[in-house]
């Protein structure tokens, strides 16, 4: 069955390590996000990236970073430059990069700092 | 900064009544409005995607409507069942992404 996959399903990582999420998708979609998730609050867009090779940050992409080498893959890397990391990772896709494309989203990672 | 704000955040329904809750985005520059359902330790799955003003979406006994003059939405859950607990999402799209509301939350009370 076609999905994304995201692990792990928890991650614990400790002040000042890096961290790198993994996300798979094997639907041929072409875009791909990673979102965040807070309590009491939407989830929120870290990058996005439309083609192989090509990504654009989101609305809070300060302390992450991506890659996107293959169409099926988009693994997110936690820094320590990011200040609060403690949350809840969503990675989605869609068949293209526009406002009529319905998102199919993975499970998600929760990241918690020890 | 695009606002998307959904009420009620939580709502408890009995088992057999329906229910219906709002979504509220901006009323300019109005593409898409999609709604996603999110079942405790599941993925959100899509329910429906919205462009016309004066849509109306339905799937099983869940539908939607659509006024972008006015910027809201509705989602309509007809006769509950304890199946429908989960969190509803709308997002709206602008600026090039989905910029999403925070959820309102339905528990279903047999």
């Amino acid at each position: 069955d076609g999905g994304i996959t995201q692990s792990p399903k928890y991650l614990f990582r400790k002040e000042g390590q890096n961290v790198t999420l993994s996300c798979e998708q094997n639907l041929n979609h072409d875009a791909m996000y990673w979102y965040r998730q807070d309590p009491g609050q939407g989830l929120r867009l870290i990058y996005y990236s439309q083609i192989v090779n090509d990504f654009q940050k989101g609305d809070i992409a300060e302390g992450y970073s991506v890659s996107r080498e293959k169409k099926e893959s988009f693994p997110l890397t936690v820094t320590s430059a990011q200040k609060n990391p403690t949350a809840f990772y969503l990675c989605a896709s869609s068949f293209g990069q526009g406002a009529n494309y319905g998102y199919t989203f993975g499970s998600g990672t929760r990241l918690t700092v020890v | 900064i695009l606002n998307v704000e959904q009420s009620p955040q939580s709502l408890h329904v009995q088992e057999g009544d329906s229910t219906n809750f709002t979504c509220s985005f901006p009323s300019s520059n109005f593409y898409a409005l999609h709604w996603y359902r999110w079942e405790t330790a599941k993925s959100p799955e899509a329910l429906f995607v919205m462009t016309l003003n004066g849509d109306e979406k339905k799937k099983g006994r869940i539908s939607a409507t659509l006024n972008t003059k006015e910027g809201y939405s509705y989602l309509y859950i007809k006769g509950s069942q304890p199946e429908d607990s989960a969190t509803y999402l709308c997002a709206f799209w602008g600026a090039q992404k989905l910029v999403f509301g925070q959820g309102t939350r339905l528990t279903i009370n047999p």
